[in-house]
């Protein structure tokens, strides 16, 4: 079975500063890969950042860079520069080599303060 | 291109009545997911289509829940009845195909109230 934790249920960051968002997951796979999803307050999921397990450079997107440790399974979201329009709910996911089912953590809402 | 559409956004209904949402997905995308998401919750998979066949449907109510593809393309997710526990966002997705690294194409949801 596969799990994602995300331990911070809020965090603040000041406009224009970096913040870490924080996901460990288990799974038994040695093939997965792990997502990282943005969820305005208008509900729609919007796809921020890939990893797959076999990458040894850490995946970035723009503003976005995917922190990978794999030896202690953590897959943290790093967002540079934060913009007001980065206040949302973050979820990190896993999808599991073999079945390809996407597991979800429960979330983190990042408030960015002006 | 034009992305998920699902209907309707809302949906405010009384315990034991039914339900039905609908979704059609991205053109072209094989793969079909309902995920119901709870609040404070993330997304959990209901069932995941294939074209119109049900790849993983584990983690869906049978009893009360049941979902079709018709055709390959649309889909309808129905509860019947709803209880007062079924009050969440359902969320449709697609993908080209089952294991990407992308991630699915989600639509903005229907909010279901179960009074």
């Amino acid at each position: 079975a596969q799990k994602i934790t995300q331990t911070q249920p809020g965090m603040f960051v000041q406009e224009k500063e970096a913040v870490t968002l924080d996901c460990t997951y288990d799974t038994s796979d040695q093939s997965y890969g792990l997502f990282w999803y943005k969820q305005p307050s208008s509900g729609e999921m919007i796809f921020l950042i890939y990893q797959g397990s076999y990458d040894e450079q850490n995946a970035t997107e723009g503003r976005y860079s995917l922190n990978f440790q794999k030896a202690r399974k953590s897959a943290n979201l790093v967002i540079s520069a934060s913009q007001l329009g980065d206040s949302a709910m973050y979820f990190c996911a896993i999808r599991s080599g073999n079945t390809g089912k996407l597991i979800f953590g429960q979330g983190t809402t990042l408030q960015v303060k002006p | 291109e034009a992305g998920v559409a699902q209907s309707p956004r809302y949906k405010i209904i009384e315990k034991r009545q039914s339900v039905a949402f609908w979704c059609n997905p991205i053109s072209g995308h094989a793969t079909l997911y309902w995920y119901q998401q709870i609040l404070g919750q993330g997304p959990k998979l209901l069932i995941q289509f294939q074209n119109n066949g049900v790849v993983d449907d584990s983690q869906l109510p049978k009893d009360r829940f049941s979902a079709e593809r018709l055709k390959g393309v649309d889909s309808t997710l129905k509860i019947q009845p709803a209880k007062l526990e079924d009050s969440a966002v359902y969320l449709c997705a697609s993908s080209l195909d089952r294991a990407l690294a992308r991630g699915e194409d989600f639509g903005a949801g229907t909010r279901l109230s179960v009074l």
